[in-house]
């Protein structure tokens, strides 16, 4: 039974580019929740999704930062235009329902903006 | 709004000492706290956790006791390993229960 995937593990980007991060939650998983580690600091809270749903998204940037969970595949965190303050670890977790004392994590991915 | 603050790392102890990790919480009512482990290249990982007051989780040697009077849940390890090198993060459902509130994470590393 595979854990949450996140990929790519390592994404580099220029300024001005698109950024994509994937995730796919464990099987079952219909709940989906997007945090940001900048370097040396704890986990922000960015987005909660269910599917095709977004729940809570108090946590986004209001402008450049989106995020969906489609009926059929992973989720997507996109993030337009990138700044090289938009560099830092994103992490993916999951949960089957909306008790989200149990949250799996994925392994996030290295977002670099040059 | 709900928050989490824990004591600043780095933390550098020997092997078989003991460790503490403070962490304090602001929260409307009373919410579950959790302590979540994060090893090098990894995602977090759920270490133990607690949902009322005056519980105590428990996992792997480490131990934490939620205190509603002192609005804390430390925690501790009678003697601690190598291995247990990590990031360890204090966190709460938020009162609405929509999300986790993370710390801002404490480093410990572990000579030995």
């Amino acid at each position: 039974n595979a854990g949450v995937m996140q990929n790519p593990r390592h994404l580099v980007r220029r300024r001005g580019q698109e950024a994509r991060l994937r995730c796919s939650p464990m099987k079952g998983h219909s709940h989906v929740y997007w945090y940001r580690q900048l370097p040396e600091e704890g986990l922000k809270f960015m987005v909660y999704l269910q599917k095709e749903n977004i729940i809570d998204e108090s946590g986004m940037p209001k402008e450049r930062f989106s995020a969906e969970f489609p009926k059929e595949g992973p989720s997507i965190l996109r993030i337009q235009q990138v700044v090289r303050g938009d560099s830092a670890a994103y992490f993916c977790a999951s949960s089957l329902d909306r008790n989200n004392e149990k949250l799996f994590f994925g392994s996030g991915t290295q977002l670099s903006v040059l | 709004g709900d928050s989490v603050t824990q004591m600043e790392g780095p933390v550098t102890l020997s092997e078989e000492a003991f460790l503490t990790i403070n962490c304090t919480y602001t929260a409307t009512g009373y919410p579950s706290l959790f302590w979540y482990v994060q090893y090098p290249g990894e995602g977090l990982q759920l270490l133990l956790k607690a949902t009322k007051a005056d519980d105590k989780g428990s996992n792997k040697g480490f131990e934490a006791t939620y205190r509603k009077e002192t609005t804390s849940f430390h925690l501790e390890k009678g003697s601690v390993q190598v291995s247990d090198s990590a990031v360890y993060f204090c966190a709460l459902i938020d009162s609405s229960a929509s999300k986790i509130i993370f710390g801002s994470g404490t480093r410990l590393s572990i000579r030995p």
